[in-house]
């Protein structure tokens, strides 16, 4: 069975500073993987994905993330954050690709200090 | 405007009793899915149908029924049998072709009186 891991369970950062948030999956075939972040009371909304290709992927609000299938590892980076960018950030892996239902990891909360 | 819509936003029901939360679609989504989040916990899932008249059981179905009898509905019944049902509870639909991410509504918070 699939399984992520989120280490992280809150990162404060400064505004401005450089983000990473780390990811660890575990899935038998090739892993369909997902970066979703959710705002207090409010639904996911998908920042990027991977399904092949390029390892490294492009997403929106500036975020990009780095597959590596060596550690198992898909990291959320984004160079300069902003107070916005608050909220809870969840790493997810697709059975199926994702028909079957994602798995999720228990998210890392994400602090901005001014 | 397309989307998802879950009502209601807040629901509470008293012990012993079947609560039934709704999620409807006009994206078109063949695959309609419904997850469960608490505190810490992130998202798990209780049901999933890929297609009219079918669904499939999740990680954490007991307790939970559902229903797919048209595309754009996908009702969740909370059941007296689950025993802890106070959570944050979210739908999600599957855009179709492949290689597709998950859509999600905004979510119903279900509280025990």
């Amino acid at each position: 069975a699939q399984s992520v891991t989120q280490p992280d369970i809150h990162i404060t950062v400064s505004e401005g500073a450089s983000l990473e948030l780390r990811c660890n999956y575990s899935y038998g075939a090739t892993p369909y993987l997902f970066w979703y972040v959710q705002s207090p009371g409010q639904g996911l909304q998908l920042l990027l994905k991977y399904f092949s290709g390029d390892t490294l992927v492009q997403g929106i609000k500036g975020f990009e993330a780095e597959f590596k299938r060596s550690q198992s590892s898909f990291n959320l980076r984004k160079p300069s954050v902003h107070w916005s960018d608050a909220a809870e950030y969840f790493c997810a892996v697709g059975a199926g690709g994702g028909a079957d239902g994602l798995t999720f990891g228990k998210g890392t909360h994400l602090i901005i200090q001014p | 405007d397309g989307g998802i819509t879950q009502s209601p936003k807040y629901l509470f029901r008293k012990e012993g009793q079947n609560v039934t939360l709704s999620c409807e679609q006009n994206l078109n989504h063949d695959a309609m899915y419904w997850y469960r989040q608490d505190p810490g916990q992130g998202l798990r899932l209780i049901y999933y149908s890929q297609i009219v008249n079918d669904f499939q059981k999740g990680d954490i179905a007991e307790g939970y029924s559902v229903s797919r009898e048209k595309k754009e509905s996908f009702p969740l019944t909370v059941t007296s049998a689950q025993k802890n049902p106070t959570a944050f509870y979210l739908c999600a639909t599957l855009s179709p072709g492949g290689n597709q991410p998950q859509h999600f509504g905004d979510g119903t918070r279900l509280s025990i009186l």
